[in-house]
């Protein structure tokens, strides 16, 4: 499986934009960038994927870059509630498009906002 | 709208003991079925994933075993818990066609004692 690389730590003030960037290297043509990011005690929330575009929605932008070597998920105005640890997962599909897609995580970022 | 429900949300279980933990997904029809591990302070581990019902892929060898007996319902079981299986467990599902994003239940925090 296509390994990611995130850092382990990001700060950020409440009200600014945060950037959380994700390395991906060894992505296949079939893998689907995805983010999820988890509260302690609770399982992980689903916040976005991609496969090359980029992407938005309500919760944020992922912007990937144009190798799919990288992407960067952008929370337009973080807030306390964002305080979160982020989790960038490629997920594989199988030749015929449908997906068996099997997530694994790394250890992900933890994503400080102060107030 | 899709809804995944997992229970118990905690559970204490003494060494040896069995173990069972449901998984039912509503709203949806042939999905794709995770089990996920977390120890304290770590990521999350695969432990199975199913297709369809009666089709289970282990990912790591361990003391836990997986069934699918309908469309939308996996467990988790164990026939005699170790120290090392407490966790918090989690169950996800995804749509079989396509690349969807995943929803995960809300969890069962397991200690054993």
């Amino acid at each position: 499986d296509a390994k990611t690389t995130q850092p382990n730590s990001m700060e950020s003030n409440e009200e600014e934009p945060v950037h959380l960037p994700c390395n991906h290297s060894t992505i296949s043509g079939t893998d689907y960038i995805h983010w999820y990011r988890q509260l302690p005690s609770q399982g992980p929330e689903y916040v976005i994927h991609g496969l090359t575009s980029n992407v938005n929605n309500r919760m944020a932008s992922l912007a990937i870059a144009e190798d799919r070597k990288s992407s960067t998920l952008i929370l337009h105005r973080a807030t306390l509630r964002d305080a979160a640890v982020y989790y960038c997962i490629l997920s594989g599909s199988n030749a015929g498009g449908t997906s068996y897609g099997k997530l694994t995580f790394g250890q992900g970022t933890i994503l400080t906002v102060h107030p | 709208s899709q809804t995944i429900h997992q229970w118990p949300a905690t559970l204490v279980q003494p060494v040896g003991s069995p173990l069972s933990l449901e998984c039912t997904v509503e709203g949806t029809s042939n999905p794709n079925l995770y089990w996920y591990r977390q120890a304290a302070g770590r990521g999350l581990q695969l432990l199975f994933y199913s297709v369809g019902i009666g089709q289970i892929s282990s990912e790591v060898p361990q003391n836990l075993s997986a069934s699918r007996p309908q469309d939308r319902q996996f467990i988790l079981s164990s026939k005699k818990l170790l120290l090392s299986d407490s966790g918090f467990y989690l169950c996800a599902w995804t749509a079989r066609q396509g690349a969807y994003g995943y929803t995960f239940g809300s969890g069962t925090r397991l200690t054993v004692v």
